[in-house]
């Protein structure tokens, strides 16, 4: 299995440009999440998909982010427009279905500065 | 909401000592306490994990302990070695298993 994959996996941009991440689950996984490190907040979960459907995005900072699931194989994080302070180490992580599937997988993280 | 606490934030040993970290959580309803390795620049990694009905778990040299009525656990790491230095995560899942709360990290140093 090749896990979480992550795409790209370093992103330099210029403030107010348009940033799109990309995440590919675990094949068979169903639930999805994003999360942001930073050294100031830790790891922060941002949105949370279950079965292609976001649950809940209260951890979306504000609305220049978004983020979208078409299918159980690709979600895409997009800020638009990018600010210095959102330079952090972006991950995408898979769960596998089942009550007792807690673990979380992650991919190997996109490390986003905006300049 | 679920808050995580951890501490220490940096925790330095000579190898072959032991190492603990501890956490507490604030949601009484939180029933699944993972811990979480990172190295630097990688992913963070499972290491253990440990769920409310259950006391304490071990995995060779490290062990998890919960206290479900003082809201805390701990990672206990015996025997320590130089690639155990990374930063360790807890979390908590709250009352929506879903949704992790992740500790602050403990950066831990092995000295050789």
């Amino acid at each position: 299995d090749a896990g979480v994959i992550q795409s790209p996996r370093h992103e330099v941009t210029e403030m107010g440009q348009e940033v799109t991440l990309r995440c590919k689950p675990i094949s068979g996984h169903n639930s999805l999440f994003w999360y942001r490190q930073t050294m100031m907040r830790g790891l922060e979960l941002l949105i949370y998909f279950n079965n292609n459907v976001p649950i809940d995005d209260s951890g979306m900072p504000e609305d220049r982010f978004s983020a979208k699931m078409p299918n159980a194989s690709f979600s895409t994080l997009k800020i638009q427009p990018s600010e210095p302070r959102d330079s952090a180490v972006y991950f995408c992580a898979s769960r596998k279905p089942g009550l007792a599937a807690n673990i979380r997988d992650f991919g190997p993280g996109t490390r986003l500065t905006v300049l | 909401g679920e808050n995580v606490e951890q501490h220490p934030s940096t925790l330095s040993v000579q190898e072959g000592d032991s190492a603990v970290i501890k956490c507490t959580y604030s949601d009484s309803a939180s029933n699944y306490f993972p811990w979480y390795k990172q190295e630097l620049g990688k992913r963070p990694q499972l290491i253990i994990d440990i769920r409310s009905n259950v006391g304490e778990k071990k995995d060779q040299r490290i062990a998890v302990t919960l206290n479900k009525t003082a809201k805390h656990f701990s990672l206990h790491i015996t025997e320590t070695q130089p690639e155990d230095s990374a930063v360790y995560f807890c979390a908590a899942s709250g009352r929506n298993t879903d949704k992790l709360i992740f500790g602050t990290g403990t950066r831990l140093q092995v000295f050789p």
